[in-house]
This record gives structure tokens, sequence and C-alpha cells, in this order.
């Protein structure tokens, strides 16, 4: 069974940067993978963020950007902002079938 | 404006079905893999399944399975998901979500309780 492990929690400062990252039990992560980033707030919907690694979506804020990043999936906020305090889900895609990191839990503070 | 609207939960015992829709508007649905992706309640996102936008290819997350399946009618715009067999871990929000173009319904809540 494939898991795909992200950070269980992070904390920021305001202003500041933080990257998150999304791991693969089968090995590095590549393009190939087609990661995808969403951010979650309390009983709201998932807002989808990142595609294809890096890809914005039309409504996603400049200071989130996705990468790869030594063999995983990042996702780098920069000048967080306290609105940015949420849980953040990897997304990865093993043909055909499709597996969701556990979530990072961002907290600024 | 992009609409997905998810219908047809609610409480079924051990054992039972339902069947969840999820109507699509404002965009072309019939272009899209469509997914079902569920969250039980404090837990995290689990992808469920997703259909090709034909409807001919589908898969299916190991833990559904033989019980959930995953169907469309393009000349509706409506997306399926047939639950059967259901259990108590099932107990989940479920939403529809086009992946590709990151659309998003709000999800309708399955509650398995005896």
């Amino acid at each position: 069974q494939t898991v795909v492990t992200q950070e269980p929690s992070l904390t920021v400062s305001p202003g500041g940067t933080v990257t998150l990252t999304c791991a693969s039990s089968t090995g590095a992560v590549t393009s190939g993978y087609y990661p995808n980033w969403f951010q979650q707030r309390p009983g709201q919907a998932p807002r989808p963020l990142i595609y294809s690694t890096d890809k914005k979506h039309s409504w996603t804020p400049a200071r989130f950007s996705g990468s790869l990043l030594g063999g995983k999936a990042a996702l780098t906020l920069s000048a967080v902002q306290p609105e940015d305090e949420a849980e953040y889900y990897c997304l990865l895609y093993f043909d055909g079938v499709l597996v969701f990191g556990g979530g990072t839990k961002l907290t600024v503070l | 404006e992009v609409q997905l609207v998810e219908s047809g939960g609610g409480l079924v015992q051990p054992g039972g079905s339902l069947r969840l829709s999820c109507a699509a508007s404002g965009f072309t649905f019939s272009s899209y893999w469509m997914h079902w992706v569920r969250q039980a309640p404090g837990k995290g996102l689990v992808w469920v399944s997703r259909i090709s936008s034909d409807g001919s290819g589908t898969n299916y997350a190991d833990s559904v399975k033989g019980r959930f399946t995953i169907s469309r009618d393009n000349a509706e715009n409506t997306l399926y998901l047939q639950v059967r067999s259901l259990r108590v871990e099932d107990t989940a929000v479920y939403y529809c979500a086009s992946l590709t173009n990151g659309y998003w319904g709000q999800g309708t809540l399955v509650t398995v309780s005896s």
C-alpha cells in the first residue's frame, strides 16, 4: 500500500516563509506524480492551490509556490499571512490511483 | 458560475446502500475526468474513485473496490457514486471534484450507524 507522508504540523511567524513537503513510500517524487496541493480551513471544503507540481489556479495567491525538492514535492508559502493558518494536503498520482498525504497543520503564530 | 452540488447522503445502517449524486454546471462536464474524495469526521482527505470523461475508464481505492461504483451521465451533467455494503468506517463527507480544473463541491455527509 502506497503511503504519502507530510509533516504533521508546522509553525511559522507572520511574514515568514515555510516549506511543506510531500514524500512517497515508493521513492522520489517526480513531475510524473503530478503533485497537487490543497488548503482546507475548518468547516470548509478543500481549496485547490497547486497542480502538476508548480502550476497555480487563477485564484491561488502569488505567495504560494510548488516545486520538487530533495525527492519530495514541496509547497512554499512566502510572506505568510494569518489567514494562511489551515490544514494543507498533497495529492500524488500513482498509475491510475491517487493518494492524499495525511495533511500538515500550519499554525501562524 | 461553476457549481458542483452533491446530494444523496444520509444515515444508513451497516450493510446498507446509497447512491450519491453530483450535479455539475458552469463548465463542460463531459470533457473532464471526475473524482470522489471523502473525509471522515476530524480526519484527512481520502481519494475514493475517478471516472474518465466518457465513462469508459474507472479506478478505485483499495478500501472501496468491489463495494463502490462510480458512473456518470454526460447528458444530465451528473456524476454518481453507488455505495454498497457500507461499514461504520465509511462514515464521511463525500466530495465530488474535477481535479483538472480545481472545482470541488461542498460535500454530502454519509453516516453509517446502527
